[in-house]
């Protein structure tokens, strides 16, 4: 079974607006890191959020972690077309040597 | 600085036969995984190799198997093909092993299984 869920599956939204996403996991975790994937391509790495941190910024991306609720969120300001993509949670345990555990992704569409 | 590099970006195989697919690290990257994505679903992680062993392993038959070499570049190696084989292929590389690193994946080998 998948370590991270995330939620929704998809969404739509149009430019301009936010978009924010949702991850679940299961066990105690090292750190939660997202990447994105363009049309089933490479995954791109955007933030690693450790299991002692509660929120980081990177440019337009926000990213929180709640260990007590073990779950984390993805918000994406000011969206733009070329943010069309899959964007996937990925745990690493505690007392790993850094496997990435995956969740089924959250499509994200972004009209003009 | 280069990225990670896979080669083939696309293949045929037929079931039962055998397919090598190879992966250039990042340069200064030591580590290297290696996950499986089938169509719609997240990766799966098969295994890593850190300076040139092997140092976790996913739920992956042994007819996957891998290689690591000095110059931190690898190998996976699939030996009879099964249809469920068809999917993208990743390589990824990170600077240090353990738990809190991100890691740099390459574009993948799309494997398609008849």
């Amino acid at each position: 079974s998948q370590q991270g869920e995330e939620d929704p599956q998809a969404l739509s939204i149009q430019e301009g607006e936010n978009a924010t996403m949702n991850c679940s996991y299961k066990t105690s975790i090292n750190n939660l890191q997202w990447y994105r994937q363009n049309s089933g391509r490479g995954l791109v790495h955007l933030i690693l959020i450790r299991s002692n941190e509660r929120e980081k910024h990177s440019g337009r991306l926000r990213v929180t972690l709640d260990t007590s609720k073990k779950s984390s969120s993805l918000l994406i300001t000011a969206s733009r077309a070329a943010d069309t993509a899959s964007y996937f949670c990925a745990t690493v345990l505690t007392d790993s040597w850094g496997k990435l555990q995956f969740g089924a992704g959250t499509q994200v569409v972004v009209t003009p | 600085e280069t990225g990670v590099t896979q080669s083939p970006t696309h293949l045929i195989k037929t079931r039962g036969q055998q397919v090598t697919l190879r992966c250039s690290s990042q340069s200064g990257h030591n580590t290297v995984s290696w996950y499986q994505q089938a169509l719609g679903q997240g990766p799966q992680f098969i295994f890593q190799y850190y300076r040139e062993e092997e140092n976790g392993r996913g739920n992956f038959p042994p007819r996957f198997s891998g290689l690591q070499f000095p110059n931190y570049s690898s190998e996976l190696n699939v030996n009879a093909l099964e249809l469920d084989d068809s999917a993208l292929y990743l390589c990824a590389s990170s600077h240090r092993q353990g738990p809190g690193y991100g890691y740099t994946f390459g574009s993948g080998t799309r494997l398609t299984v008849v």
